[in-house]
């Protein structure tokens, strides 16, 4: 049973550039979020997607943006990039309605602005 | 604000002996609490969660409790081992709009020295 997989593991843009990152959710995930790790900080939500819909959104500008397919894989889209977007970006998935289960997260890709 | 605040910010130990990890949370209203590891270049993955009614929750050398009146939780880690040398996040859930946002400690550094 594969685990939540994130794609490039690694890669580096240049500010002012475009980014798309890929995520597919662990199966019988419906639910995928995406986090902004900053290095020795913890991760910080951007958004979640269910049904196709961003549901609930953290503190970033609209530079950040997604979409989610129907078969629950997602992506995670970053215009205009700015060195303070370098970070890890992780993506977690969970079941809609799991309140009591955790949320399993792949192991991220690594973004490095130049 | 909601805030995750954990401490010590970093731990060094000897292996064999025990440790405790501290959380204080300001989330409001409290849906659950999550302690994740996290190792160096990966994703992090799920150790405990609790709701409000529950007060302690272990998963093997692992025993987290919360006092959910004073807004506390600890970690702690039995008969330390040199794996255990890594990342351990505090989460703590809200409910909002149908969903649940998690917010994010910054996370304790703990190293497991032979």
């Amino acid at each position: 049973d594969a685990g939540v997989t994130q794609s490039p593991t690694h890669l580096i843009k240049t500010r002012g550039q475009q980014v798309t990152l890929r995520c597919s959710p662990k199966s019988g995930h419906d639910t995928v979020s995406w986090y902004q790790q900053a290095l020795g900080q913890g991760p910080q939500f951007i958004f979640q997607y269910y049904e196709e819909e961003e549901r609930q959104r953290g503190n970033f500008p609209d530079r950040f943006s997604g979409h989610q397919f129907p078969n629950y894989s997602s992506e995670l889209n970053v215009n205009a990039l700015l060195l303070g977007d370098s970070a890890l970006y992780l993506c977690a998935s969970s079941p809609r309605w799991g309140v009591g289960q955790p949320q399993h997260f792949g192991d991220g890709t690594r973004l490095s602005i130049l | 604000k909601n805030q995750v605040e954990q401490s010590p910010q970093s731990l060094i130990i000897l292996e064999g002996k025990n440790c405790t990890l501290q959380c204080n949370y300001t989330v409001s209203p409290f849906s659950n609490l999550r302690w994740y590891k996290q190792d160096t270049g990966r994703g992090p993955v799920s150790l405990t969660i609790m709701t409000f009614s529950e007060n302690t929750k272990s998963n093997g050398r692992y025993t987290a409790t919360l006092d959910a009146d004073t807004k506390q939780s600890s970690l702690h880690i039995t008969a330390s081992q040199l794996s255990d040398s890594a990342s351990y996040i505090c989460v703590v859930s809200h409910a909002s709009g149908g969903s649940y946002i998690p917010t994010f400690g910054r996370g304790t550094s703990l190293i497991v020295h032979p």
